[in-house]
């Protein structure tokens, strides 16, 4: 049982227009949830992240939204730029520490 | 500043034979997690390491197991390779195992991973 999908595994945009990648959830246990950024042969890197008892979080380009009662949350980059052309894994924990990770989607922005 | 480093980026190794990946987490990181990516799927986590000791574990059989050292350096031994066991590991560190706000503010820092191939 997949408890954080993203059913996206891939996404196309044009530079400065806005990205949108998708992430949802099953565990309503999660308590926080983060999105990572992943270039080829390097480690996910931490990019944003949310409480689960808010809404938004917005950290320049980058706002995650999160709706709670849908159990799904959203990433928006605007605008979008052709150095954000990556792979984005959605990862949901609780207080008890694990992350568990989605199956990433691959934005490609386009000059 | 060094992030986490692991060792060696890519291994082949045989079935039945037994691996042991290293991993350094970043300076000022006391835990250590280990995961697992299979190819075109995101990180399975395998476990946890803290104060020396496996404080979680994932859904992965004994043949995966671990230790920390008191440096906070850390391995992943797995016994009885399958080739199913071919996948990237990615060692993942931070401070203060579980606490929320460390989660929350900066995530987990992973290496590079080790690229291990069971044939």
């Amino acid at each position: 049982d997949q408890q954080v999908k993203q059913n996206s595994p891939s996404l196309s945009v044009q530079e400065g227009r806005i990205s949108i990648l998708n992430c949802d959830y099953t565990n309503s246990m999660f308590d926080y949830f983060l999105w990572y950024k992943k270039y080829p042969a390097e480690g996910p890197t931490f990019l944003i992240s949310i409480s689960s008892i808010k809404d938004k979080n917005e950290d320049g380009r980058f706002t995650v939204f999160l709706n709670k009662s849908a159990k799904h949350l959203s990433l928006h980059i605007v605008p979008s730029q052709p150095g954000d052309s990556a792979v984005y894994f959605c990862a949901a924990g609780t207080n008890a520490g694990k992350s568990t990770f989605g199956d990433g989607t691959t934005l490609t922005v386009k000059p | 500043d060094a992030g986490v480093t692991q060792s060696p980026t890519h291994l082949i190794k045989t079935r039945g034979q037994q691996v042991t990946l290293r991993c350094s987490p970043k300076s000022g990181h006391d835990t250590v997690s280990w995961y697992q990516q299979a190819l075109g799927q995101g990180p399975q986590f395998i476990f946890q390491y803290y104060e020396e000791e496996e404080r979680q574990r994932g859904n992965f059989p004994d043949r995966f197991s671990g230790h920390q050292f008191p440096n906070y350096s850390s391995e992943l031994n797995v016994n009885a390779l399958l080739l199913g066991d071919s996948a990237l590991y990615l060692c993942a560190s931070s401070s203060i195992p579980g606490t929320h706000t460390s989660r929350l503010n900066y995530g987990y820092t992973f290496g590079s991973g080790t690229r291990l191939t069971v044939v």
